[in-house]
């Protein structure tokens, strides 16, 4: 089993719909959680963190967190076409040198 | 806030030659450091960890005399390949830590070994 595991999709929505991004991690001990949104020849670029179950919201972004089900989510509410990109869940592992597991991410694809 | 940069952003060498690639945390102190590696198409790779003042940490599978990592400052780190080979090529990311184990990626850079 994976450590972080994420679907590669590619996941496609229209403009203006929301998009789901799940992901699933093995360590019950993490405690740190982040999302990273990769573009096609970039570097990835830190969209949300999250520490505590439940949600939290930034802007048009919203991260979901169920330690207890080991599942982390991200929400984009109103896509558009800019957030077409590669979706990059991160896990802290609780090993102490803070050190993050990558799941392979998750292609999405907003079309006009 | 929590500005990387790396230098060179793309490098063309020729195959024997050793590459030097600098990672700087612009506007915080960074006491560890990340190097990456990505293939095309591929997730991110961990390289090695380091911190400053201390020998870097490889992940299993990383020639430690290859990739020569120096962390000589809480800004600075260095990423050196040494005797580089077309299998080499690859993009290299570093990231520095910062609060709560978050990291910050530094732009990349794209090394092709010729």
């Amino acid at each position: 089993q994976k450590e972080v595991e994420q679907n590669s999709g590619p996941l496609s929505v229209p403009e203006g719909a929301i998009a789901s991004l799940n992901c699933t991690y093995s360590d019950r001990g993490s405690q740190s959680f982040f999302w990273y949104r990769q573009y096609s020849g970039k570097s990835p670029e830190l969209i949300m963190s999250i520490y505590s179950n439940g949600d939290k919201e930034d802007g048009r972004f919203t991260a979901q967190l169920n330690k207890a089900s080991q599942y982390v989510s991200l929400l984009i509410r109103d896509s558009q076409p800019s957030d077409s990109a590669t979706y990059l869940c991160a896990v802290a592992m609780n090993t102490g040198f803070q050190k993050l597991v990558f799941g392979t991410g998750t292609r999405l694809l907003v079309s006009p | 806030g929590a500005v990387v940069s790396q230098h060179p952003s793309r490098v063309i060498c020729k195959s024997g030659t050793s590459v030097k690639i600098e990672c700087r945390s612009l506007d915080f102190q960074a006491t560890t450091m990340f190097w990456y590696r990505q293939f095309p198409k591929q997730s991110l790779m961990l390289m090695a960890t380091s911190n400053e003042g201390s020998k870097a940490t490889y992940e299993q599978g990383v020639e430690k005399d290859k990739f020569l990592i120096n962390h000589a400052s809480l800004t600075l780190s260095t990423l050196t390949v040494t005797s580089a080979h077309p299998e080499d090529s690859s993009f290299y990311i570093c990231s520095a830590g910062g609060r709560q184990e978050t990291q910050y990626f530094g732009p990349g850079t794209r090394l092709l070994v010729l």
